[in-house]
């Protein structure tokens, strides 16, 4: 079973709505991030978060707005989303440690944009 | 750049069956070494992982070792059985002020009974 919990685990949103996203761990691990993941395609890197505070922008789309409220929790806020912004939004932790670290990831989000 | 190249699929084999799945990177620094597997509705599972130069990551008869010289994590396993068939991903980390986690494209694997 995975430590890094998400919900929902499906999303249906239309275009004009605003929902979230929710990611929480108890790992204690101090780095969090959010993937996203197109059908057959590899997760690509969408922010981090290391210490509660964002420190990797992909240069995600300001539709997207992540928030870490504390060292446990991760929100992924989603306001005038495109269809094709639906996709499998996954949430991982880690230790944010000088040395390289595994990532551990949830089991995903399906996001559905109508 | 900082990339991960992995042969294409689908690679379909007989159950028992021996696997390789290659895997190239470019990196600068010195990156950490991964495979991850996500099978079918599900997020992605840590496989094995391999943190320098020569060291061998194992996991459920999985293996793959760090080669430096030649930039490469190659994923084997003797003997794949149907509950293998998964989509596998390589992939490298890196500390760039921010730790990230780049992925090779994955590759789909089919075990036939």
């Amino acid at each position: 079973d995975t430590e890094v919990t998400q919900t929902p685990k499906h999303l249906v949103m239309g275009m004009t709505n605003k929902k979230s996203l929710k990611c929480e761990q108890h790992m204690g691990h101090r780095a969090m991030y959010w993937y996203k993941q197109k059908a057959k395609k590899p997760p690509e890197l969408m922010f981090v978060y290391s210490y509660e505070k964002l420190s990797i922008n992909e240069s995600v789309p300001s539709r997207f707005s992540p928030e870490c409220p504390n060292s446990s929790l991760l929100n992924l806020h989603l306001h005038a989303l495109q269809p094709e912004d639906s996709a499998l939004y996954l949430c991982a932790s880690s230790q944010p440690t000088r040395e390289i670290n595994t990532i551990y990831f949830g089991e995903g989000s399906w996001l559905t944009v109508v | 750049g900082n990339s991960v190249t992995q042969m294409e699929g689908p690679v379909t084999l007989s159950e028992e069956a021996f696997l390789t799945i290659n895997c190239t990177y470019t990196a600068t620094g010195y990156p950490s070494l991964f495979w991850y597997v996500q099978y079918p509705g599900e997020g992605l599972q840590l496989l094995l992982k391999a943190t320098k130069a020569d060291d061998k990551g194992s996991n459920k008869g999985f293996e793959a070792t760090y080669r430096k010289e030649t930039t490469s994590f190659h994923l084997e396993k003797g003997s794949v059985q149907v509950s293998d068939s998964a989509v596998y991903f390589c992939a490298l980390g890196l500390n760039t002020g921010g730790f990230k986690t780049i992925f090779g494209a994955g590759t789909r694997l089919f075990v036939k009974a």
